[in-house]
C-alpha cells in the first residue's frame, strides 16, 4: 500500500543543536511538500519539492533547509532548533490526476525544543 | 491576506443530524481538496473538487469556482465523525501545493 512515512514520530531537541526529519514516500509522486500544524495557525507549507534535486520555499521558511535526494525521501533540517519551532510537523506528497487528485499525509513528527 | 477561509470554527450536533461546513478561497486555486484529522492524528483525504458536486458516501462536496466558494455537506451524522474537518486550495502551478484553512471543528454526541 502506498504511504508517506516519517521519522522520528517524537523528539526533543535542544535549543541551538541540529534536528533533521525524515520522509519517505512510496507512492510515486513527484511533489513532497513539509508542513507545520500549530494551534491559532493551522497547517503551514514551510518547504516543497518538485522531484529529486529540488527544494522549493512555502510560506515559512525562514529557519528550516530541505533536502530531496531521491524521488522517495525528502528531510526537513533544523540548522539551529529554537523554542519557537515547537511543533508538529507534517510530511505529505501528491499530485493532481484529472478531476481528481492524490494526496497522502505521514503521521507527524512532534517536535519539543528546550 | 488569508487565502483560505473556513466556518464555522466549531459544530456541535447529535447524531443524526446534518452538517454543512463552508470553505472561500482565493482565485489561484485550481480545485479544493477536503480532510478529516482525528485529535492527535494526521490528515486523511476526503474528497477532492475542481468544481461542481461530487458524492462519496455520506459525504458531497460542492465548489462553485466563479465564486470562489465551496462546501461539505456531512449527511446523518455519527459520533465517529467528530474530529476536524479541513479544507485546502489546491494551488495553481506546477507544484500543486496545499493552502489550508483553520478548520471546523465538528462534535457529534449521542
Amino acid at each position: 500500500e502506498a504511504a508517506v512515512t516519517q521519522s522520528p514520530r517524537n523528539k526533543v531537541a535542544v535549543t541551538g543543536g541540529k534536528v533533521t526529519l525524515s520522509c519517505n514516500q512510496t507512492n510515486n509522486h513527484n511533489n513532497m511538500y513539509w508542513y507545520r500544524q500549530d494551534t491559532g495557525h493551522g497547517l503551514r507549507l514551510i518547504h516543497y519539492s518538485y522531484g529529486a534535486g529540488s527544494t522549493e520555499k512555502g510560506d515559512i521558511p525562514d529557519g528550516y533547509k530541505a533536502s530531496r535526494p531521491s524521488q522517495e525521501n525528502f528531510s526537513l533540517i533544523l540548522e539551529l532548533a529554537t523554542p519557537s519551532q515547537t511543533s508538529v510537523y507534517f510530511c505529505a506528497s501528491g499530485e493532481p490526476r484529472g478531476s481528481d487528485s492524490d494526496y497522502t499525509f505521514g503521521s507527524g513528527t512532534r517536535l519539543l525544543v528546550i | 491576506g488569508q487565502q483560505v477561509q473556513q466556518s464555522p470554527a466549531s459544530l456541535v450536533l447529535q447524531e443524526g443530524e446534518n452538517a454543512e461546513l463552508q470553505c472561500n478561497f482565493s482565485s489561484t486555486a485550481t480545485r479544493l481538496q477536503w480532510f478529516y484529522q482525528r485529535p492527535g492524528g494526521s490528515l486523511v483525504s476526503l474528497l477532492s473538487n475542481p468544481s461542481g458536486t461530487k458524492h462519496t458516501g455520506r459525504l458531497t462536496s460542492t465548489t462553485v469556482t466563479k465564486e470562489r466558494r465551496g462546501s461539505l455537506h456531512i449527511s446523518s451524522s455519527q459520533i465517529t465523525d467528530s474530529g476536524t474537518y479541513l479544507c485546502a486550495m489546491v494551488y495553481q502551478g506546477g507544484s500543486a501545493k496545499l493552502i489550508f484553512g483553520e478548520g471546523t471543528k465538528l462534535t457529534v454526541s449521542s
